[in-house]
């Protein structure tokens, strides 16, 4: 079935630095990528969809020059959480949906913690 | 404005026994509604996906309904394992985006 890498599963970085999260789809071309946030015991919050090619859809309340969204192929889409403050931290969780009824699979997530 | 309810209380349950979750809607009109499971510090597990047109789906020990009158889908394991404990999600699509229940946390005892 489809398969959707995401790394890392965890990272603890400083605040004032920036993180970047790597997905990729390993069996499938992924047209659309989606970028969600879940704090604890709550709901995955849609924050951008990313076309191949194209700049990313923000969600409202989603600050763009703080989350900044690559997706330059067909296989690779990147979030960089820049200035990381400690409210960034949070389970940051990608999903991809592709060709060949891949339908929507979800990466692993990542588990951000700014200190 | 839209909301997607499920239990925030956890389900406790005896091994053996039938599992029923529920998920309600309001102020959505989704093509389909989909069910996830998700284990701690883990993405979500896609599970089952049913289609407004559709009353009910099935797949192995699982069976989702989907009633669009009452806005509400059924989420249920049949036989629950110890193995299906975990937090279940329900997923409305709606206008090109998927929209998350916070989930409910199965707990199977053995």
């Amino acid at each position: 079935g489809a398969v959707v890498s995401q790394h890392p599963s965890w990272v603890i970085c400083k605040s004032g630095t920036s993180v970047k999260i790597e997905c990729r789809s390993l069996d499938f071309q992924a047209t659309t990528m989606f970028w969600y946030r879940q704090f604890p015991k709550q709901s995955l919050m849609l924050m951008a969809t990313s076309n191949e090619g194209s700049k990313a859809t923000y969600e409202q309340g989603v600050e763009k020059d703080k989350f900044l969204i690559n997706h330059a192929s067909l296989t690779l889409s990147t979030l960089t959480v820049t200035s990381a403050h400690p409210e960034d931290s949070s389970f940051y969780i990608c999903s991809a949906s592709g060709t060949g009824g891949a339908g929507y699979t979800f990466g692993s997530g990542t588990r951000l913690t700014v200190v | 404005s839209q909301k997607i309810e499920q239990n925030s209380e956890a389900l406790n349950i005896q091994e053996g026994k039938t599992a029923t979750l529920t998920c309600n809607y309001t102020n959505y009109s989704p093509a389909y509604l989909q069910w996830y499971r998700q284990d701690p510090g883990r993405g979500p597990v896609f599970l089952l996906l049913i289609r407004e047109n559709e009353k009910e789906k099935r797949k192995e020990r699982l069976k989702v309904t989907f009633d669009t009158t009452l806005k509400q889908s059924l989420f249920h394991i049949t036989a629950s394992q110890p193995a299906d404990s975990a937090t279940y999600l329900c997923a409305l699509y709606n206008f090109n985006k998927f929209y998350f229940g916070s989930g409910t946390k199965l707990n199977v005892k053995p």
